[in-house]
């Protein structure tokens, strides 16, 4: 058990619906990414926010966004989804950015049909 | 359980025998890089890391080397058991403007032969 937990575990959803992934980091990490495993893409770098604010972009869409509150969760949202974001997310947290280890949680697996 | 891609290499090793993964790295300035594991419907899970001023960082069981001239990076695992069967990611890190982003290899699937 990595300490960061993510909820749903699963969700199943039509194309065009928007869907809220949560996160919580571990205990005093600063640091949370997203990251979005599909079959064809690997593992990709979404967002990342350090201690509220957002400091890195990577392959995030314009209809994804993220924020991370200040009991450090943070949350991403997909909107008008296509069946192309069926995927698993994961988000991973770390005690700072930059060099240093990111723990990563168990995923949320997404079902856009 | 999961697959996590469809066309990852494979390599199948014995139980017992020492297992080699390899990985290009595509940023020259990248200076650190990261070995995760991953098994079935889990998520990654750290391995060993090492920072571009070394080129060897060993663990328990694990060893980890960097080639900086070739960008090359491998992971060896010796006496490779039934539950180092997984799938395993290289990532490397690069900084720019203060962020710094994790941008990881496609993976290798070891199978281990009981």
């Amino acid at each position: 058990d990595s300490g960061v937990t993510q909820t749903p575990k699963h969700l199943i959803t039509a194309t065009g619906q928007r869907v809220t992934l949560r996160c919580s980091p571990r205990s005093g990490d600063l640091s949370v990414y997203w990251y979005q495993q599909s079959l064809d893409q690997g593992l990709q770098f979404l967002i990342q926010y350090y201690n509220g604010e957002e400091r890195a972009k990577g392959n995030i869409l314009e209809r994804f966004s993220a924020q991370q509150f200040p009991d450090l969760h943070s949350e991403l949202n997909l909107s008008s989804l296509e069946l192309g974001d069926s995927a698993l997310y994961f988000c991973a947290s770390s005690a700072r950015t930059g060099n240093n280890e990111q723990f990563f949680g168990p995923g949320t697996r997404l079902t856009v049909l | 359980g999961e697959s996590v891609g469809l066309h990852l290499p494979t390599l199948s090793v014995q139980e017992g025998d020492n297992s080699i993964i390899n990985c290009a790295y595509s940023n020259s300035a990248s200076d650190y890089f990261i070995w995760y594991k991953q098994e079935s419907g889990k998520g990654p899970q750290f391995i060993i890391d090492i920072r571009s001023n070394m080129d060897k960082r060993q663990g328990q069981r694990v060893t980890v080397l960097l080639n900086k001239t070739v960008k090359h990076l491998s992971l060896q695992i010796a006496a490779t058991q039934p539950g180092d069967s997984a799938v395993y990611f290289c990532a490397e890190e690069h900084s720019g403007a203060g962020s710094y982003q994790l941008t990881f290899g496609k993976g290798t699937k070891l199978s281990v032969i009981p």
